[in-house]
């Protein structure tokens, strides 16, 4: 079981817009840690889509936005795309386990 | 360009023990701010953080795995080394090194992965 806890699947149309959320607690996203967030395509590395809440490295399309409020995080992905279609990862780090990285348990998008 | 890659056996044997290396380029261990992670997934499963090692060579581990990992650097070659004891068939995994910024705690670089089998 995932300190970071996500809904399993979200689905959409293209150019539709979803949401994924990631909650935490009050030793990991309430204690003010960055949330960061993960594309994860079938036989591919993981690749860094938000880090730091909000901020999209180079390269990521501003389709995809993060936001964070509480104990809770969020990734947005605005127009849709069938290239989207990919499972999604948040990841914060936690104060209570001797200080640790943290990932959720993963959301598959599908585009339908 | 910060590139990162993964090397070591592709099958061990129950309760043998793993060694991978993580061949880096691009950036120094030795630079205030930098660090390489493990990070693993399971077929099918989500993905599982192993440890950390920092350019001060403080290193932090998964509590689940403590007992069982090691994680070294050897600066000169650029490589940092994770060994884990006691394999066991539910270790077997994509295992994945990373660059991490110990400002953040993410991982923006990635290495492409390396799947190892445990046999029972």
């Amino acid at each position: 079981q995932s300190v970071l806890t996500q809904t399993p699947s979200v689905s959409g149309a293209p150019g539709q817009r979803v949401t994924i959320s990631c909650t935490g607690s009050s030793s990991n996203i309430g204690a003010g840690y960055d949330v960061h967030w993960y594309q994860h395509l079938p036989g591919a590395a993981p690749k860094l889509l938000i880090y730091g809440n909000n901020n999209r490295p180079s390269g990521v399309p501003d389709r995809f936005s993060g936001s964070k409020s509480g104990t809770s995080a969020s990734l947005a992905i605005t127009g849709l795309q069938a290239e989207d279609e990919a499972d999604y990862y948040c990841q914060s780090y936690d104060s209570s386990l001797s200080g640790s990285v943290v990932f959720g348990g993963g959301t598959k998008l599908t585009v339908l | 360009q910060i590139t990162l890659k993964e090397s070591g056996p592709t099958l061990v044997k129950h309760t043998q023990t793993l060694t991978l290396t993580c061949t880096f380029s691009a950036f120094s261990l030795y630079t205030s701010g930098e660090a390489v992670g493990w990070i693993r997934q399971p077929p099918g499963k989500a993905l599982e953080w192993l440890g950390l090692i920092y350019w001060n060579d403080e290193k932090r581990y998964s509590p689940s795995l403590k007992s069982r990992l090691t994680i070294t650097r050897d600066t000169s070659k650029n490589q940092v080394v994770l060994t884990m004891t006691n394999m066991d068939p539910v270790d077997t995994a994509t295992y994945y090194c990373a660059h991490s910024r110990s400002r953040y705690h993410d991982f923006d670089y990635w290495g492409q992965g390396t799947l190892v089998t445990v046999s029972s």
